[in-house]
């Protein structure tokens, strides 16, 4: 299996610009999660659905944020307008499906390489 | 408030053991997992405890005390290639009553020198 794919790797942008960060879950996995990593936060939750269904977007910071999963396959994650201090390494993240019930294998998340966002 | 609490840095030799604490508060509990990550790569899952006790995969080993809301991660035998940094995470109580989600600690940056 490929694994989580996402692009692009690197992504430099000006302030007030749009971003859209995509995501390809591994064929087959139910949850997709998303996330952001600084060094001040650590690694923060944003959103995550079931089913391509958003279950928790508590984490999404603001209303320039937006995640969308029109199907199994695809996920993305938007900044409109972005701003310097959405700079960050934006991970997405999936899970196997039918272990959400099993305690344990829950917490196993796949996560993709990243996306290494930079707004100027 | 929700918190996972782990030392920002630790080094050690290699062929030594090291040990890796982490304490939680959070609204809810499922269980604590460790991830390691390198230096620009993604988290990786190493290891998951529901129930108290301890729980041991090749050279890495986990424990759990849910009394004290406590659990370390066991490195032995260290090896260069463990220089990565280590987080805890709680499997918490989800928002509006959803299955919920892992929250991550800050992360132990771990140095292995020769």
């Amino acid at each position: 299996d490929a694994g989580v794919i996402q692009s692009p790797r690197h992504e430099v942008t000006e302030m007030g610009q749009e971003v859209t960060l995509r995501c390809k879950p591994i064929s087959g996995h139910d949850y997709l999660f998303w996330y952001r990593q600084t060094m001040m936060r650590g690694l923060e939750l944003l959103i995550y659905f079931n089913n391509n269904v958003p279950i928790d977007d508590s984490g999404m910071p603001e209303d320039r944020f937006s995640a969308k999963m029109p199907n199994a396959s695809f996920s993305t994650l938007k900044i409109q307008p972005s701003e310097p201090r959405d700079s960050a390494v934006y991970f997405c993240a999936s899970i196997k499906p039918g272990t959400i019930e099993a305690l344990g294998a829950y917490n196993e998340q796949f996560f993709g390489p990243g996306t290494r966002l930079t707004v100027l | 408030g929700q918190s996972l609490e782990q030392p920002s840095e630790v080094t050690a030799v290699e062929g030594a053991i090291v040990q890796i604490n982490c304490t939680y508060q959070t609204s809810g509990f499922y269980g604590l997992s460790w991830y390691q990550q390198h230096d620009g790569g993604a988290p990786t899952f190493l290891s998951y405890n529901a129930l108290d006790g301890l729980e041991e995969t090749g050279r890495f080993s986990s424990f759990l005390s849910r009394s004290d809301s406590y659990g370390y991660l066991l490195l032995q035998e260290l090896q260069m290639k463990d220089s990565a940094s280590y987080f805890c995470a709680v499997r918490d109580y989800g928002y509006g009553g959803s299955q919920g989600n892992l929250i991550f600690g800050k992360g132990t940056k771990l140095s292995v020198k020769p």
